[in-house]
């Protein structure tokens, strides 16, 4: 088992462009979310889902938009890029709702 | 709304000296606290779920423990390996479902 992926690792954006960054898990979870950390702040989750066609949003959605057309694969798309998306994001997946969340690596994301 | 504290923010240990770490919290119904550990560039790793106040759990030298209010990690005769940061989360027992997240307490054991 790969785990919990993501993609890029690093990326710079300029002000407006937008992007999307990848998250796939092989573990057959059905609870998948992304979060961003920023410094001297704890994660904050942006959207999750419940299953492949269920989304919703955290606590910090604004600026995000996501899908979930399968389980394996929960996208983060960035419509407009700000300087204050510049964070380091992190995509997790459970088997549900009440199971121990399971961390990728993380994509660290730079808007200039 | 859900609210987690760690302190301290740093501590540094010698290796072998001993410490504990905190995390307090308030939460409507708690489901897990959660602890993981983050090295510098990586994602947040699973460490320990508790689910219920006097709930103990060990894995090598980390010993985590909860009451009503807070959890403690307690590190034992640490390494220099230990060195990286610790978070602590809550998860409610309703709603989202979603962990809330504590600053962490970034740990170095010096050799």
């Amino acid at each position: 088992n790969a785990g919990v992926t993501q993609t890029p690792k690093f990326q710079v954006l300029k002000t407006g462009q937008s992007m999307t960054l990848q998250c796939a898990q092989d573990m057959n979870h059905e609870y998948m979310s992304w979060y961003r950390q920023d410094p001297g702040m704890g994660l904050r989750l942006i959207h999750y889902s419940v299953g492949a066609g269920i989304t919703d949003q955290g606590e910090v959605p604004n600026g995000y938009n996501v899908s979930r057309s399968t389980t394996e694969d929960f996208p983060l798309r960035l419509l407009s890029a700000a300087p204050s998306q510049t964070s380091v994001y992190f995509c997790a997946s459970s088997y549900d709702t009440t199971d121990t969340q399971y961390f990728g690596p993380g994509t660290r994301l730079t808007v200039l | 709304e859900d609210q987690v504290t760690q302190s301290p923010e740093a501590l540094r240990l010698q290796e072998g000296e001993s410490s504990s770490l905190n995390c307090s919290y308030t939460v409507s119904g708690l489901r897990g606290l959660f602890w993981y550990r983050q090295d510098p560039g990586k994602g947040p790793e699973f460490l320990f779920t508790l689910y219920s106040a006097g709930e103990e759990k060990e894995k090598e030298r980390l010993k985590a423990t909860l009451t009503k209010k807070e959890s403690f990690l307690h590190i034992t005769a640490p390494k220099p390996e230990d060195s990286a940061t610790y978070l602590c989360a809550v998860q409610a027992g309703t709603g989202r479902r979603a962990l809330t997240f504590g600053s962490g307490t970034r740990l170095q054991v010096q050799p």
